[in-house]
């Protein structure tokens, strides 16, 4: 039963800490995607990775927030420092294939960050 | 800008269907889905529309319409275990999702 996998599932840190989330897209998805959800903004999109290159980080705060994916088998979310409005679930979802529009996403169990 | 309007809140009875409507305004439309999340975990894929029409999954159908900027989730035989959110996605260029705010449908005995 191929899953998305993530680490840590929670986590708590102090402001200004860094926090490194990591994320193992199912074997052979070639697409993966960093989502933020919270109550206020919902679901969005923070950056996505297409054969190991990034795409598309727009919806991510460059200065605190950084996204790579040294290997196909982990994509990896820093935020450096952290601030008390990071706190979310960070989802992480593969899609196999092309990516062209028609794929369904896998999401991971998530990442809940609570940042004092 | 690209934007989603979909109910906040829905409550309905065991046994009984539900329609979750869906407004979109946005670009490089490919096409509409919808997830469920239930409390606490992953949002799960349930229905993808492409083309203007009904798809139907099961319990769960689907419906667009490309003109009208439109669609809807119906669950049909109510359970319990439906209680959770919904979302309505809009598949963009390169295979991103853009979410609604989501829909937290409560199924009552």
């Amino acid at each position: 039963d191929a899953r998305v996998t993530q680490t840590p599932r929670h986590k708590v840190t102090e402001m200004g800490q860094e926090v490194t989330m990591r994320c193992q897209p199912i074997l052979g998805h070639n697409t993966v995607f960093w989502y933020r959800q919270t109550m206020m903004q919902g679901l969005e999109l923070l950056a996505y990775f297409r054969n190991r290159a990034p795409l598309d980080d727009s919806g991510m705060p460059k200065d605190r927030f950084s996204a790579e994916m040294p290997d196909a088998t982990l994509a990896t979310l820093k935020i450096q420092p952290s601030e008390p409005r990071d706190s979310a679930v960070y989802f992480c979802a593969s899609v196999p294939g092309t990516g062209a529009g028609t794929d369904t996403q896998y999401f991971g169990p998530g990442t809940r960050l609570t940042v004092l | 800008g690209q934007s989603l309007e979909q109910p906040s809140e829905v409550t309905a009875v065991e046994g009984a269907i539900v329609q979750i409507n869906c407004t979109y305004q946005t670009s490089g439309f490919y096409g509409l889905s919808w997830y469920q999340q239930h409390d606490g975990g992953a949002p799960t894929f349930l229905s993808y529309n492409a083309l203007d029409g009904l798809e139907e999954t099961g319990r769960f159908s689907s419906f667009l319409s490309r003109s009208d900027s439109y669609g809807y989730l119906l669950l049909q035989e109510l359970q319990m275990k439906d209680s959770a959110s919904y979302f309505c996605a809009v598949n963009n260029q390169g295979g991103k999702l853009i979410f609604g705010q989501g829909t937290e449908l409560s199924v009552k005995p």
